[in-house]
């Protein structure tokens, strides 16, 4: 069974550039997870989603970011622009069920802003 | 609020070392504990967990006890081995919020 698969892996831009993370969950995952991670830091929510529907969104730096989950599959994560600040790893995650606490990470998109 | 506080790293042990990572958590009701693993290069995944005050998580040689009267839930293993190498997350959810990670330890084993 394949696993949480993210892209790009690596990703360089300068300061104010837009910049997209794509995420396809495993098979049946009816929650989505976008976390971003900073160095030396453990990942912090940005946003879920069950199916289409984004339930939690509290931490989603709305002026910036934006995401989508269309057909409650795959989801894209928006940044535009990008400040320096944003450099982190970005990390999707699915689960069967929701805040089981039991989910399943891709190996992320890492985000440099020069 | 509620939050993981984790010992910080770098951890660095022999192989064959007895081994114990901290972990203690602040939360308001009754959390669920997990212990997530990042190897070099791969995605975090889920190590053990535990759900009620007593229980005992276990995996692949590695435990957690949830103690509820100390807001613990150290992770031990009785010997290392090299490819244990890894950032170690401590994480609880209360609930139905959001799962909250700890910084993280780093655990370095040398042959």
């Amino acid at each position: 069974e394949a696993g949480v698969v993210q892209s790009p892996r690596y990703k360089i831009i300068e300061k104010k550039q837009p910049v997209a993370f794509w995420c396809n969950p495993i098979s049946g995952h009816n929650t989505l997870y976008w976390y971003r991670q900073n160095l030396g830091q453990g990942p912090e929510l940005l946003i879920r989603y069950e199916n289409e529907e984004a339930v939690d969104d509290s931490q989603l730096p709305k002026d910036r970011f934006s995401a989508e989950r269309l057909k409650g599959v795959d989801s894209t994560l928006k940044i535009q622009p990008a400040e320096l600040g944003d450099s982190a790893v970005y990390l999707c995650a699915s689960s069967f069920t929701a805040n089981t606490g039991e989910l399943f990470f891709g190996e992320g998109s890492r985000l440099t802003v020069l | 609020g509620n939050s993981v506080t984790q010992m910080e790293g770098p951890v660095t042990l022999s192989e064959e070392a007895f081994l114990t990572i901290n972990c203690t958590y602040t939360a308001t009701g009754y959390p669920s504990l997990f212990w997530y693993v990042q190897y070099p290069g791969e995605g975090l995944q889920l190590l053990l967990k535990a759900t009620k005050a007593d229980d005992k998580g276990s995996n692949k040689g590695f435990e957690a006890t949830y103690r509820k009267e100390t807001t613990s839930f150290h992770l031990e293993k009785g010997s290392v081995q090299v490819s244990d190498s890894a950032v170690y997350f401590c994480a609880l959810i209360v609930n139905t919020d959001k799962l909250i990670f700890g910084t993280g330890t780093r655990l370095q084993v040398f042959p």
